[in-house]
């Protein structure tokens, strides 16, 4: 069975632009959940999303967006993209949503 | 608000000794509990979970972990570490029961660091 998926696995993008990161869940998976990693924040809950609609959000400003899928496929966006949004982003599904959630390889964005 | 502490940010051990890496967790109720590790520039792969039950739980690549609900801790073991066991782990902490969320709430990670 393929893990979860993310592309593209590495980003470079410049200050202002905006950026979509997708994750392909595991097959079967209904829920699909985004963390930040940044050495000095640490992981960082951002959304998750099952059955398409969001269901909880993280404490991250409204240039940070997400959407699910009919095929449990996810999709986020940063718009307006800042310095300190340079992180490992990392996508995680999971069966439901209250069950162990399997992690991607994260895509690695720097923005400069 | 729950929140969960991983008290040693580094610790290093020889190849073949014995491995406790701690981890406190805050929540009224409860807890779904994980363990998770990372090597560097990749993701998180699952090691073992705790939902309810047994409170010794075994997981992957001989890992254990023991939830002890008077201390609030789910300390991760191993009896004798490889040098392939070098990695950053993570202890997590999800709402549990019949919560609908499976948001997890992160330690701030332990790297180990096995030495020859």
């Amino acid at each position: 069975k393929a893990g979860v998926t993310q592309t593209p696995r590495y980003l470079i993008k410049t200050r202002g632009q905006q950026v979509t990161l997708s994750c392909s869940p595991i097959s079967g998976h209904r829920s699909v959940s985004w963390y930040q990693q940044t050495p000095g924040q640490g992981l960082q809950f951002l959304f998750e999303y099952f059955s398409e609609t969001q269901r909880n959000k993280g404490n991250f400003p409204g240039r940070f967006s997400g959407r699910q899928f009919s095929n449990s496929r996810s999709e986020m966006n940063v718009s307006t993209l800042e310095l300190g949004d340079s992180a490992l982003y990392l996508c995680a599904s999971s069966l439901f949503l209250n069950t162990e959630a399997f992690f991607g390889q994260g895509t690695r964005l720097t923005v400069v | 608000a729950q929140s969960v502490t991983q008290p040693d940010i580094h610790i290093t051990v020889s190849e073949g000794a014995s491995l406790e890496l701690r981890c406190n967790y805050s929540y009224g109720a409860t807890p779904y509990l994980f363990w998770y590790v990372q090597s560097p520039g990749q993701g998180l792969q699952l090691l073992l979970k705790y939902f309810s039950g047994d409170t010794l739980v075994q997981g992957i690549k001989g890992f254990e972990a023991e939830f002890k609900r008077s201390q609030s801790s789910f300390n991760l073991r191993k009896p004798s570490v490889h040098w392939s066991d070098a990695a950053e782990y993570f202890c997590a902490v999800g709402e549990g029961g019949s919560s609908n969320t499976g948001k997890l709430i992160f330690g701030q990670g332990t790297t180990l660091q096995v030495k020859p």
